[in-house]
């Protein structure tokens, strides 16, 4: 199975902060990588697809790179809904898996 | 609108049965594979299972092979999960998810609200 692996597990941002998350694959995973953000009860939410693919309708402070075993999702100015929990997935084998989460506190 | 609604979920005790449904609409079901994804209390997202649109193909995780079953009726838009055996570490809130599948991208696109299971005597 492949392991993902984010960092930082939380962290803690004011508004307008640039922020992120770094997702680590075991073994290379092209470019199979996927975001997702996760507010408190509600379901997940795609934000980048294909490591840096912005789904339609999310904002474009969002952004992805990277390929391979090494992935980032930034957050160029973060605002106030995007305190949120944030999880890395990859697609490229079964069993499809997902990277820990990072949460993002408000400061 | 793209809706996924869960439903099946609730206490049982260890040892026991629930089937889970998502039923979809507004969404052209029968062109999508489909997962479960679950997420235990206050822990993060675990894929379970996978069918894929016509059903001939399915995929568990190692936690769930043996005990649940993954199916759908795609006439009437319904995707099941079918839980035997539940343990303790079966309590999540429960996922549908389509699968977004081409031949540059593969991701989970609309996801349902979730369904509470929780296996406790």
């Amino acid at each position: 199975d492949i392991q993902m692996t984010q960092s930082p597990s939380s962290l803690s941002a004011s508004v307008g902060d640039r922020v992120t998350i770094t997702c680590r694959a075991s073994q290379s995973i092209n470019s199979y990588l996927n975001w997702y953000h996760q507010k408190p009860g509600k379901a997940p939410k795609v934000l980048i697809y294909t490591a840096s693919s912005l789904q339609s309708g999310v904002p474009s402070r969002f952004s992805g790179s990277g390929s391979g075993t090494d992935f980032t999702l930034t957050i160029s100015s973060l605002q106030p809904e995007d305190f949120a929990t944030y999880y890395c997935q990859q697609t490229y084998s079964v069993p499809w898996t997902f990277g820990q989460g990072t949460k993002v506190e408000i400061k | 609108q793209v809706q996924l609604v869960e439903s099946g979920g609730g206490v049982v005790q260890p040892g026991g049965s629930l089937r889970l449904s998502c039923a979809a609409s507004e969404f052209t079901f029968s062109s999508f594979g489909m997962h479960w994804v679950r997420q235990a209390p206050g822990k993060g997202l675990e894929w379970v299972a996978f069918i894929n649109l016509d059903g001939n193909n399915k995929y568990y995780a190692d936690s769930v092979k043996g005990r649940f079953t993954i199916s759908r009726d795609s006439f009437k838009n319904v995707l099941y999960l079918q839980m035997n055996s539940l343990r303790a570490e079966d309590t999540a809130v429960y996922y549908c998810a389509n699968y977004y599948y081409d031949s540059t991208h593969r991701y989970f696109d609309y996801w349902g609200q979730g369904t509470l299971v929780t296996v406790s005597s």
